[in-house]
């Protein structure tokens, strides 16, 4: 199985604060890589398809970058709604397998 | 795009329990179908998926043997059985719905059905 490693496993950031979260694949998985946000008692909700295809309806302040086995996914501008968790998930091969998440917290 | 889960609950490591999904607002026939599990606390955890048509199932090693994916298009439902059941696989069970678009990804998922086992 591909693991998902995600950097950091928690950070503090305030509103207006650029945020970075990375994840990088056990393997190449070229750009089989999605990112989801979650919130507490809530499913999980796409933001970012094949690295960097913004799924519709979703803020552009996220963006995601990276190809191969290290990606990036980037919030211009924290807002108060975007504190939450954030997953990483490869599709490249099965099973599909996620990142143990990463936690923005409010400073 | 509507994914609604029930058949959770409590029940007793050994015992069986089965879930459904009833789709709405997509033609469901045409879309693979997979389940996602996040125990208590925990990440997520890919399950089974199942094709459009019902032809292809394949499951996470933790789960094979023990649940089994199925599809009625006529009902626009999806069904996990769980046979077997143990501690570890206390979660909340998601139906997912996954599209694809050069890669595949999860674009829809339901609201989630806790599995709880426990003597």
């Amino acid at each position: 199985d591909i693991q998902m490693t995600q950097s950091p496993s928690s950070l503090s950031a305030s509103v207006g604060d650029r945020v970075t979260i990375t994840c990088r694949a056990s393997q190449t998985i070229s750009n089989y890589l999605n990112w989801y946000q979650q919130k507490p008692g809530k499913a999980p909700k796409l933001l970012i398809y094949a690295a960097s295809s913004l799924q519709s309806g979703v803020p552009s302040r996220f963006s995601g970058s990276g190809s191969g086995a290290d990606f990036t996914l980037t919030i211009t501008s924290l807002q108060p709604e975007d504190f939450a968790i954030y997953y990483c998930q490869q599709s490249y091969s099965f099973p599909p397998t996620f990142g143990q998440g990463t936690k923005v917290e409010m400073k | 795009v509507q994914l609604v889960e029930s058949g959770g609950g409590v029940v007793q490591p050994g015992r069986s329990l089965r879930l459904s999904c009833a789709a709405s607002g997509f033609t469901f026939s045409n879309y693979g179908i997979h389940w996602v599990r996040q125990a208590p606390g925990k990440g997520l955890e890919w399950v089974a998926v199942i094709s459009y048509d019902g032809s292809k199932k394949q499951y996470a090693d933790p789960v094979k043997g023990r649940f089994t994916i199925s599809r009625d298009n006529s009902k626009n439902t999806l069904y996990l059985q769980m046979n077997s059941l143990r501690a570890d696989d206390t979660a909340v069970y998601y139906c997912v719905k996954d599209r694809q678009v050069v890669v595949t990804f999860f674009d829809y998922w339901g609201q989630g059905t806790l599995v709880t086992v426990s003597s």
